[in-house]
């Protein structure tokens, strides 16, 4: 079974509409990271989260991490082509204290139509 | 600073064959990792190493090798390549302990395998 589950699978939003992602986990959640993915390029650090309640922005995007929930959620305001891709959590749930061992999720896949 | 670079960006084996993958990282980190990426199955920790010299199994090791010669080299062999293993792979590389979650993994561009 996968520790790390990510929903939805994929998503397809009209340009300008906001989404969620969601990053839930079977066991404790220390450290919590945030990847995008184009095809055919590697995976893009977007944000890191290690604190329950703790909220981070990046233009558009805003990720939360809910430590009673054992989850993360990633939120897109007003969508746009460029935010299409593959969007990844990877976390450590052994307690390392350091991204040194990640897990990471099955990932996301977002379209953006025009 | 060129970052994480793979090479070869794209292959095609046949059954039976090997080849090596060559990941490098111009950024003195001290941990580098080999991941493969297949549908539905997310990233999966092939090998990791934690310094010059030094190797271990993550999650997936059966029929990969590595090595780390060097500490901004980290290659992964195939030494008689399966259908299985056809998959997209991922290098990555992390300082250790130092800065804690401040220190995320950087990842190269990819190696698109596949094995006929």
């Amino acid at each position: 079974s996968q520790e790390l589950e990510q929903s939805p699978q994929s998503l397809i939003v009209q340009e300008g509409k906001n989404l969620t992602i969601n990053c839930t986990s079977s066991k404790t959640l220390y450290g919590l990271y945030w990847y995008k993915q184009k095809y055919g390029e590697g995976l893009i650090f977007l944000m890191m989260l290690q604190k329950g309640g703790e909220e981070k922005s990046h233009e558009k995007i805003t990720a939360k991490l809910d430590e009673k929930k054992q989850q993360s959620s990633l939120h897109i305001t007003a969508s746009q082509p460029s935010h299409a891709g593959i969007y990844l959590c990877g976390a450590d749930i052994f307690g390392t204290g350091t991204a040194s061992k990640l897990t990471f999720g099955t990932g996301t896949r977002l379209q953006v139509t025009l | 600073n060129a970052g994480v670079t793979q090479t070869p960006k794209f292959r095609v084996l046949k059954t039976g064959q090997s080849m090596t993958l060559l990941c490098a990282q111009d950024m003195n980190h001290e941990y580098m990792y080999w991941y493969r990426q297949d549908p539905g199955m997310g990233l999966r920790l092939i090998h990791y190493s934690v310094g010059e010299g030094t190797t271990a199994k993550g999650e997936v090791p059966d029929g990969y090798n590595v090595s780390r010669l060097k500490k901004q080299n980290f290659l992964l062999g195939l030494e008689s390549a399966a259908p299985s293993q056809t998959s997209v792979y991922f290098c990555a590389s992390s300082y250790s302990w130092r800065g804690g979650y401040q220190e995320t993994q950087y990842f190269g561009p990819g190696t698109r395998l596949l094995v006929l």
